[in-house]
């Protein structure tokens, strides 16, 4: 993606264990750090966003966090299930509303 | 409401033909990104409309194009198709406000043969 490295782009973990994906910036101006999921066949979907002025949100068994001094987030995915099988893209927005992605992350869970 | 819709959801054409994909966003939703989406490269961001005006640019070349209408609803073009065009293209709409939520479209399919 452009100005954001995603890793890792696969990640296989057990059933009922956690899972976590990380991103990197440049570009010290985003402030505003989406994640979407995109399951096999469908349209990505907004899970969890973030924004500068907070370190960490969460949602349920999802939550994302933010160091913008070291300019990474990361997404944490707890208790997962096989439903959350799909592929994870981390995203940024630089300027007005030009909202990058990274290269994605395919997330198995094995039952 | 209706959801962001793209027209065709699939294409074949062949190389060095043009083709024209449609995106209608949803009401009231002035932004409108375009995005192609490949296994290897991930979501790649082409273009964001907005008021007609295309406002942010993506690293691709100049065959590819776009246009936004009075009524949001948005069009890409790609001129002299080659085969590594082949590929999901996706469009998005959002609010005109900062950290708005981008809604995505299902796509058209483009095959390049």
């Amino acid at each position: 993606g452009e100005n954001v490295e995603q890793h890792p782009s696969t990640l296989s973990v057990q059933e009922g264990d956690s899972a976590v994906i990380k991103c990197t910036y440049s570009d010290s101006a985003s402030n505003y750090f989406p994640w979407y999921k995109q399951e096999l066949g469908k349209r990505p979907q907004l899970i969890i966003d973030i924004r500068s002025n907070v370190g960490e949100k969460k949602d349920q068994r999802i939550a994302v966090t933010l160091n913008k001094t070291a300019k990474h987030f990361s997404l944490h995915i707890t208790e997962t299930q096989p439903e959350d099988s799909a592929v994870y893209f981390c995203g940024l927005v630089q300027g007005a509303q030009k909202l990058v992605f990274g290269q994605g992350t395919r997330l198995t869970i094995n039952p | 409401k209706a959801g962001v819709t793209q027209t065709p959801r699939y294409l074949i054409k062949t190389r060095g033909q043009q083709v024209t994909l449609s995106c209608s966003p949803i009401s009231g939703h002035r932004s409108v990104s375009w995005y192609q989406q490949t296994p290897g490269q991930g979501l790649q961001f082409l273009f964001e409309y907005f008021s007609e005006t295309q406002r942010n640019k993506g690293n691709f070349p100049g065959r590819f194009s776009g246009r936004q209408f009075s009524n949001s609803r948005s069009e890409m073009n790609v001129s002299t198709l080659e085969l590594g065009d082949s590929a999901l293209y996706l469009c998005a709409s959002s609010l005109a406000r900062e950290q708005a939520e981008a809604f995505f479209g299902q796509g058209t399919r483009l095959t390049v043969v």
